[in-house]
């Protein structure tokens, strides 16, 4: 079965350079989260997008943002890294008529030097 | 606001023990999710169980079991027979809908053989 699936798995980058981080959901799956997970910490929601919509905002940082284009991928942008935004970054998708499973695709390991 | 408590830490045991998880959570709505994910060394997360408020039946899946109470709200998760394999870090999540998921703060699993 189809996956989540984000590009690049792994992403290089020095302080204050940018990054753009993909995802592309499941078909037919209608919603798009994005969340960070720390070295040793839980994962925490970023921000999320259904029908291509903003329909939740967490912890994002103003030098983040996201979209959910109309083939409802999704991508999130990184402005002027810091050193603190090397996480783990995932993608999850679901599908409101399925059910309120969040598949969640590989994670963007993002490393920030 | 949502909370999430796992109070173990982290958890070692010999291959063939079982070892119980722990999940308390916190919510002020009647409707919502609990989840259960593994996340492996390799880092992705696997999504293991999902349960709805309305339906406190406990449910086993080989050598998964999950056991919800709302009277302590709690969510807790049973390996039975421990493997090698099952070495991970097990999130326990909340979610309201379609909203973002919660996280607890992760109990890592070491199996031993």
């Amino acid at each position: 079965a189809a996956g989540v699936i984000q590009s690049p798995r792994h992403l290089i980058k020095e302080k204050r350079e940018t990054a753009t981080l993909k995802c592309y959901p499941i078909p037919r799956h209608d919603t798009v989260y994005w969340y960070q997970q720390g070295p040793g910490q839980d994962p925490q929601f970023l921000i999320s997008f259904y029908e291509k919509m903003q329909s939740d905002k967490g912890s994002i940082p103003d030098r983040f943002s996201a979209q959910q284009f109309s083939d409802y991928h999704s991508e999130l942008n990184m402005s002027s890294l810091e050193l603190g935004d090397s996480a783990l970054y995932f993608c999850a998708s679901s599908w409101r008529d399925f059910g309120y499973e969040q598949y969640f695709g590989p994670g963007t390991r993002l490393t920030v030097t | 606001a949502q909370k999430v408590t796992q109070a173990q830490t982290g958890i070692s045991v010999v291959e063939k023990e079982d070892v119980t998880l722990d999940c308390v959570y916190e919510t002020r709505d009647t409707t919502y999710y609990l989840f259960w994910y593994k996340q492996p060394p390799s880092g992705e997360l696997v999504f293991l169980i999902r349960r709805n408020s309305f339906d406190e039946q406990n449910e086993i899946s080989g050598r998964y079991s999950w056991n919800f109470q709302k009277s302590t709200s709690s969510f807790n998760f049973t390996i039975t027979a421990s493997q090698v394999v099952d070495s991970a870090v097990y999130f326990c999540a909340l979610a309201s809908g379609f909203q973002k998921l919660v996280f607890g703060t992760g109990t890592r699993l070491l199996v031993s053989p």
